[in-house]
């Protein structure tokens, strides 16, 4: 069974710094590319950032690109994003989300994991 | 950037043929997803390549239109299937979702 699970959510101040994780098990880690999905309270789903199998390839959405940093470990089958500089609108469940290529859909978000929830507090 | 416009709420019945449509901004081919959330927990992919049911979906979910209009329908709502439903493209990144519409209890 896939399973994704998040962790290093929390209460941090504006301006500050925290480091997600995101522990893959049931699957070849090493094999998907791997994505980071937000959700801000009561809002829709908005993807953040995207990391190859390899992590030759990342990209990153406007609204992060420069303060969040997507990295991978597949020795020990991990997915992280460093955050920084965070703002209130960086408030809001995040999730991590494997990727598979499709020919007829290019990439397809296939399984994610329960989310994690950061809040910024001034 | 690719805008997607989705419909925020339906109301419909369990039995109802429930239509969800997506519009892009300019044309994405099929490079189009369907997901499904319910409160509290994550997305589900329902559908993808437009049209292409993710295994273990029930076959009353199905998928269709290319370019820039999309549909999904479920052919007989069941209790089970009220949520929200996302759609996903990924012709161009940044992949953008559509804002999401909510089925709800008529």
């Amino acid at each position: 069974e896939v399973l994704l699970v998040e962790s290093g959510g929390g209460l941090v101040q504006r301006g500050g710094s925290l480091r997600l994780s995101c522990a893959a098990s049931g699957f070849t880690f090493s094999r998907y590319s791997m994505n980071w999905v937000r959700q801000a309270p009561g809002k829709g789903l908005e993807w953040i950032s995207y990391i190859s199998s390899d992590s030759n390839t990342v990209y990153y959405a406007d609204s992060v690109r420069g303060r969040l940093t997507i990295s991978r470990d597949n020795g020990k089958e991990s997915l992280y994003l460093q955050m920084s500089s965070l703002r209130d609108e960086d408030t809001a469940v995040y999730y991590c989300a494997s990727s598979k290529w499709e020919l007829n859909a290019k990439w397809v978000f296939d399984s994610w994991g329960q989310g994690t929830r950061v809040t910024v507090s001034s | 950037d690719i805008q997607m416009t989705q419909s925020p709420s339906l109301s419909a019945s369990v039995g109802d043929r429930v239509t969800i449509t997506c519009r892009a901004s300019q044309s994405i081919g099929s490079y189009l997803n369907w997901y499904q959330q319910k409160p509290g927990k994550p997305p589900k992919l329902l559908i993808y390549g437009a049209s292409t049911l993710q295994s273990g979906v029930p076959s009353r979910f199905g998928g269709s239109g290319s370019g820039s209009a999309f549909t999904l329908t479920i052919s007989s709502l069941e209790p089970d299937d009220f949520a929200a439903y996302y759609c996903q493209q990924t012709d161009s990144v940044p992949w953008t979702f559509g804002q999401g519409t909510k089925v709800e209890v008529k």
